[in-house]
């Protein structure tokens, strides 16, 4: 149980383009979902917090029109990339809220803006 | 800044070996938790310790939490090669929410 999926698992667009990325909750509902933002060999950097039926919440630093969430369902949170550049690219990472108490990770997304 | 501190950045081992890694972090927690990354993909989730728990085991994982020194370990014991990863702790403060991340140990277990 508890698995989340992501999509695309890879997706390589010009720049200026939008791309969206989709995640999951397969088997249980999630509230809220959260995406990050991985560069190489760091840590993972909480972009924002996404809650079923209301907007989302950013991190500081994170424009949120640049980054637009919208987290429709229960079991779905997307992830759009607005006008992306090739500085946005980087590996994308969102997660489920299990039961108030962790998290259930997405495979990741990984992005290059050409 | 909230973000946890993990030692060592890196640990290279022989199999069989026994790995031991250190997180830190600066606030109240509600629990803290650990999580392992393969090159490339998400994050698997290993173990949660809640703040009134001092140890936690699961297969060959053993958790520790101090909470007076605000500091967890992770020990994977008779490590495998297939154990070759990353391996970061987080913690969810008192108040509940989102995961403060460390900054991760990259183990590398040699055959």
């Amino acid at each position: 149980g508890a698995v989340v999926s992501q999509h695309p698992s890879r997706v390589i667009c010009k720049s200026g383009t939008s791309v969206k990325i989709e995640c999951r909750s397969l088997d249980f509902q999630a509230t809220t979902m959260f995406w990050y933002r991985q560069f190489p060999k760091k840590s993972l950097m909480l972009m924002a917090t996404s809650n079923e039926g209301s907007k989302a919440t950013y991190e500081q630093g994170v424009e949120k029109d640049k980054f637009l969430i919208n987290h429709a369902s229960l079991t779905l949170s997307t992830l759009t990339v607005t006008s992306a550049h090739p500085e946005d690219s980087s590996f994308y990472i969102c997660s489920a809220d299990h039961k108030g108490e962790t998290q259930y990770f997405g495979p990741g997304t990984r992005l290059l803006v050409l | 800044s909230q973000q946890g501190e993990e030692d060592p950045q890196a640990l290279s081992i022989q199999e069989g070996e026994n790995a031991t890694m250190n997180c830190s972090y600066k606030t109240s927690i509600n629990n803290l938790q650990w999580y392992r990354q393969n090159s490339g993909r998400g994050l698997v989730h290993l173990i949660l310790i809640r703040s009134n728990e001092r140890e936690k085991h699961s297969g060959r994982l053993r958790v520790t939490l101090d909470t007076s020194k605000k500091s967890s370990s992770l020990l994977i014991t008779a490590s495998r090669a297939a154990d070759t990863a990353s391996y970061f702790c987080a913690h969810s403060n008192a108040g509940g929410g989102k995961l403060i991340f460390g900054q991760g140990t990259e183990l590398s277990v040699k055959p």
